[in-house]
């Protein structure tokens, strides 16, 4: 069973800058999740969906990030535009169904520096 | 304070010591998760608990619901085991509400 695909792995910008992140989960789950991990913390929600709709996105700094999963499958996460803070490395999870109640699988996440 | 704590958050042990990792919230939940992060950033859960205990391996889970703790263990550590560990709890009566801990950064030395 393939995991949880992430792309690009690495990514440098400049502050003010736009930048895009890219998920695929795996085959048959309906949530995706996406996090931000900033170095030396635990992981921080951002936004969870099932399916193509939007279950939380209380801690999604919205004048800034947005994110879709259009047909329910693959999702995009972007920043636009960037700030320093925004250093971080971006993570995509997905499970069956909802992860209060089931394993979630992690992909390995993209490493965003902000310049 | 932390809704979820860990402890300690920097261990450093030798190859075949017994590991402990401690896990404290104060919130009630529904489940509570234990998950390694390896250096590069993959994540793997490890353990789901809402109560008892688990065993997979040389690993082992415990709550006590109760005290609102849980623990890991790892018995003859091995370098492999060198990683962050998480725990993470699904808030009770929430939307799946899904609250972090910081981690703690394990190395153990050959």
């Amino acid at each position: 069973e393939a995991g949880v695909a992430q792309s690009p792995r690495y990514k440098i910008i400049e502050k003010r800058q736009s930048v895009a992140f890219w998920c695929n989960p795996i085959s048959g789950h309906a949530t995706l999740y996406w996090y931000q991990q900033i170095l030396g913390q635990g992981p921080k929600l951002l936004i969870q969906f099932q399916n193509n709709g939007v279950v939380d996105d209380s801690q999604l700094p919205k004048d800034r990030f947005s994110a879709e999963r259009l047909k329910g499958v693959d999702s995009t996460l972007k920043i636009q535009p960037a700030k320093l803070e925004d250093s971080a490395v971006y993570l995509c999870a997905s499970s069956l169904g909802n992860w209060g109640r089931e394993t979630q699988y992690f992909g390995p996440g993209t490493r965003l520096l902000v310049l | 304070k932390n809704e979820v704590e860990q402890s300690p958050q920097n261990l450093t042990a030798q190859e075949g010591e017994f590991i402990t990792i401690n896990c404290s919230y104060s919130v009630g939940i529904s489940a509570l998760h234990w998950l390694q992060q390896h250096p590069g950033g993959g994540i793997v859960s490890l353990f789901m608990l809402s109560s008892g205990k688990k065993k997979h391996g040389r690993l082992i889970a415990t709550i006590n619901i109760q005290e609102k703790h849980s623990s890991l263990h790892i018995t003859a550590s091995h370098p492999r085991d060198s990683a962050v560990y998480i725990c993470a709890v699904t808030v009770a009566d929430s939307n799946y509400q899904l609250i972090w801990g910081a981690g703690t950064k394990l190395i153990i030395k050959p």
